[in-house]
């Protein structure tokens, strides 16, 4: 079954960087869009970072466009979020997950989360 | 960006009722509108898609429907389960996703 493992979730100081790992099972990684999509304690969900099936084209969020990079590597089946310039308001769960098998544009499974805390 | 709002933002039920939600977008986005279902402590889970389609193994008391601008998420008969919160997704601005505020449905 699918299964999305994230991880690399820590505390860290305003303006540091942090790097999150996302370890895909049980589908055929390299065949799909896969997402970030992060929410803030008590808060609602927001989308992050998209990346296509093969890496080719990547797209992002206004709050974190020059901030972030996601990546992924297919022989790995990792996506990965380098996130730089770290602030408070990134503060949030974040959790990565699958395109859906009809549209990318939908999220059909998703990891459990990961927490990263911006705070001094 | 296409702005998304849901009503009612909490909902108080028993099991057993009959449970609407509705999601209203900015501007119209045909039927590129998902519905996903978050319990507490838990990652969201995707319940339909393009409106109206079921996602595989969600029960069939759940149901989708609207197009354009106006959208309803529909529990045809309340499970304990089902405590949680709603949140909808448009899907039509590639690549702005954005998602509603949630509605939150809890035990009457």
């Amino acid at each position: 079954q699918v299964q999305l493992v994230e991880s690399g979730g820590g505390v860290v100081q305003p303006g540091g960087s942090l790097r999150l790992s996302c370890a895909a099972s049980g589908f055929t990684f390299s065949s799909y869009g896969m997402h970030w999509v992060r929410q803030a304690p008590g808060k609602g969900l927001e989308w992050v970072s998209l990346t296509r099936y093969d890496g080719s084209n990547t797209y992002y969020a206004d709050s974190v466009k020059g901030r972030f990079t996601i990546s992924r590597d297919n022989s790995k089946n990792t996506l990965y979020l380098q996130m730089n310039s770290l602030r408070p308001e990134d503060t949030a769960v974040y959790y990565c997950a699958k395109g859906h098998d009809t549209s990318w544009y939908y999220f059909d499974y998703w990891g459990q989360g990961t927490l990263v805390t911006v705070s001094s | 960006d296409i702005q998304m709002t849901q009503s009612p933002s909490s909902v108080s039920a028993s099991v057993g009722d009959r449970v609407t939600i509705t999601c209203r977008a900015s501007q119209g986005i045909n039927n590129w509108l998902a519905w996903y279902q978050q319990r507490p402590g838990k990652a969201p889970k995707l319940l339909i898609y393009a409106a109206s389609s079921l996602q595989s193994g969600v029960p069939s008391r759940f149901s989708g429907s609207g197009s354009g601008t106006d959208f309803t998420l529909t529990i045809s008969s309340l499970q304990p389960e089902d405590f949680a919160t709603y949140y909808c997704q448009q899907a039509n601005s590639f690549p702005l996703f954005t998602f509603g505020p949630g509605t939150k449905v809890d035990i009457k």
